[in-house]
Order: structure tokens, then C-alpha cells, then sequence
């Protein structure tokens, strides 16, 4: 299995501000991904990270309001701009380590107010 | 289409007793994934077990076994001698054959284990 953090781990802001979250793998992975767990509900995918071009949006997710870089094999982040309180949420990154199966980081619980 | 359902919102197990999760599934592809990952309340999602669609043995891991019945699409989670710590959200969720890794989820149960 892979190793992931995540940072921060929680953070409180304010609306109409952005919040960038980044994603850090022991190894080298091909997929990784960003998910958004709203309170109360199962996940639900933003996006797929690829490396060294664009994110690949599921519907509903913008690169506007969600711009994810991927630099290099290890490493992503996530922002979540111009932020209003419906943005509240756990964000987890996960990656494809062994037979088809994701491991997740930690999760960055946000609130916004 | 493709579905995970998870019909037990809640459920509350006694110390050391053992605990059956329901998962059911709904996919038309012969080639599929299934997993549990729990979720405690600090929000990390952490990957308990995997079933392939064509294993053939069901899948275990320590107290953790996976009750595969192919033919009524479904995938319990069965916990063994159940701690406190295992109080927790769990979610079943799968991956359809030419799905490029985007998992399906349930909703979830919560498990609440009594001392």
C-alpha cells in the first residue's frame, strides 16, 4: 500500500477565499485522485490528476472553482476557490497502489463561513 | 445500471460479538471490484478488504472477511469478535470493469459497538 498525507488536515476560512490543498505519496503513482465527502453523504470524485497535463473533471466540478496541479509522480494539489459555505466538506486525495484498489490520505476537513 | 446499496443506516453490536454488513451490487459487467474501506470519525478512509468478480475463494484480512455470493450480488462485510475501535462508518463500493478506476459507493452504515 501507499503512504499519503495531506495538508492541512482541517482548516476554518472564509467565504469568498481559497484554500489550497496538497496531496504527498511515498512512491510513485500513475492515478490519483480528488474527492469531496460533503457531511452526512458517501464520496463523490471531483477530478483525476494526471501528471503533466490537465485534470480530467467529472461532471459537475469546474477547473475554475477546483484548479488541481499535478507536478511530478508524488505530489498533487487542489484548491478550492472563491469558497462559500456549501463548500464545507472533507476533501481526500487517494491513488491506485495494489490490484485496482485506492488508498486515501488523511482528508482535509474544511469549514467555511 | 451500476449501484452499490447498502441497506443498514445504523447498527448498534455488542463487545465481541461478530457483525454482518450488507453490501449488494448491480453491475451488467463480468469484470468487477469490490471493496469495504471504513471510516472513523477523524474522516481518514481506510481500505479493509478487496473482492475480485472472479476469485474464487472469498477474500479475508485478520477479523475482516468478505461473504461473496456471485449469484445474489452481494458482498457482506462480516467483523469477527468485534472491538470498540470499530465503531465507525463503513462504506462498500465498486469498480465496474471499464470504469478507469472511478469507484461506486453506498451510503454507508454506521456502527456503533456497545461495551
Amino acid at each position: 500500500s501507499a503512504v499519503i498525507s495531506q495538508k492541512p488536515s482541517r482548516d476554518i476560512c472564509q467565504r469568498g477565499t481559497s484554500l489550497t490543498i496538497q496531496c504527498q505519496v511515498d512512491s510513485q503513482v500513475t492515478m490519483m485522485f480528488w474527492y469531496r465527502q460533503q457531511p452526512g453523504q458517501s464520496l463523490t470524485l471531483i477530478a483525476t490528476a494526471n501528471q503533466g497535463s490537465e485534470a480530467t473533471y467529472e461532471s459537475g466540478f469546474v477547473i475554475d472553482k477546483f484548479p488541481i496541479s499535478r507536478p511530478n509522480l508524488t505530489f498533487s494539489t487542489l484548491t478550492v476557490s472563491n469558497m462559500s459555505p456549501e463548500d464545507s466538506s472533507i476533501y481526500l486525495c487517494s491513488v491506485v497502489a495494489v490490484r485496482e484498489t485506492q488508498y486515501f490520505g488523511p482528508g482535509t476537513r474544511l469549514l467555511v463561513l | 445500471a451500476q449501484k452499490i446499496t447498502q441497506t443498514q443506516p445504523g447498527m448498534f453490536v455488542q463487545e465481541k460479538e461478530a457483525v454482518t454488513l450488507d453490501c449488494t451490487y448491480d453491475t451488467s459487467d463480468p469484470s468487477y471490484g469490490l471493496f469495504w474501506y471504513k471510516q472513523p470519525s477523524s474522516g481518514e478512509m481506510i481500505f479493509l478488504i478487496y473482492q475480485g468478480s472472479y476469485d474464487q475463494q472469498n477474500a479475508t484480512e485478520g477479523r475482516y472477511s468478505l461473504n461473496f455470493q456471485k449469484a445474489r450480488k452481494s458482498a457482506n462485510l462480516v467483523i469477527s469478535a468485534s472491538q470498540l475501535g470499530d465503531s465507525a462508518m463503513y462504506f462498500c463500493a465498486m469498480i465496474p470493469g471499464d470504469s478507469n478506476y472511478q469507484l461506486i459507493w453506498g451510503a454507508g452504515t454506521k456502527l456503533i459497538i456497545k461495551p
